[in-house]
């Protein structure tokens, strides 16, 4: 079936550091791909997605690729904030629209 | 816009007793999702509904939680009755249109259920 697998945290960075947090995917057809953010005490916000292979998501100074020949989507951001500490959820979705999550991958930035 | 509302947000209960969560999607979103968040771990879809039919609900245990969604608008989340291992965020989410790969799911703040 389809599943996600995100490296393990968490992941500590002093402010202005460069981030990447991995993600590789298992899944059959041609799945979209997104990165979700909780900060604390908030609900799950979409921060971005691609839905085709090569296709770069953005948003708010992160980036991630769609990599089919790697089954990657990885997380990066040139210059993290303090603001940016919270955790880190890939997940895919399938034809059925449903999204199928990673395990989380907590970041914290330190001034 | 309003977001996807939840209530209640943080709810204590004794093993064995029952519990209720309510969700009211984005106004004019088809497809609702309930999922679980055990604390360390990402999401897992419980139940999904268009309008008000079931769609799938293979991860839903059964003989202690239920669902519904009337008039394909609100819904309610049950547990009865409950595990300490039901101890969890219950996650309400809504979208647009189903089976569209792509389509961005909106997630409401949660209701935390701690059982003792």
């Amino acid at each position: 079936g389809n599943s996600v697998t995100q490296m393990e945290g968490p992941v500590t960075l002093s402010e202005e550091a460069f981030l990447t947090i991995n993600c590789t995917y298992t899944a059959t057809g041609y799945p979209s791909l997104f990165w979700y953010v909780q900060y604390p005490g908030e609900g799950l916000q979409l921060l971005l997605k691609a839905t085709k292979a090569d296709d770069k998501g953005s948003n708010k100074g992160f980036e991630a690729t769609y990599r089919k020949e790697t089954t990657s989507f990885h997380l990066e951001k040139g210059s993290v904030q303090v603001s940016d500490s919270a955790v880190y959820f890939c997940a895919l979705s399938g034809n059925t629209g449903k999204l199928i999550f990673g395990q989380g991958t907590t970041l914290q930035v330190k001034p | 816009e309003a977001g996807v509302a939840q209530s209640p947000r943080y709810k204590i209960i004794e093993k064995r007793q029952s519990v209720a969560f309510w969700c009211n999607p984005i106004s004019g979103h088809a497809t609702l999702y309930w999922y679980q968040q055990i604390l360390g771990q990402g999401p897992k879809l419980l139940i999904q509904f268009q309008n008000n039919g079931v769609v799938d609900d293979s991860q839903l245990p059964k003989d202690r939680f239920s669902a519904e969604r009337l008039k394909g608008v609100d819904s309610t989340l049950k547990i009865q009755p409950a595990k300490l291992e039901d101890s969890a965020v219950y996650l309400c989410a809504s979208s647009f249109q189903e089976y569209l790969s792509g389509n961005t799911i909106y997630f409401g703040e949660g209701s935390w259920l701690t059982v003792v």
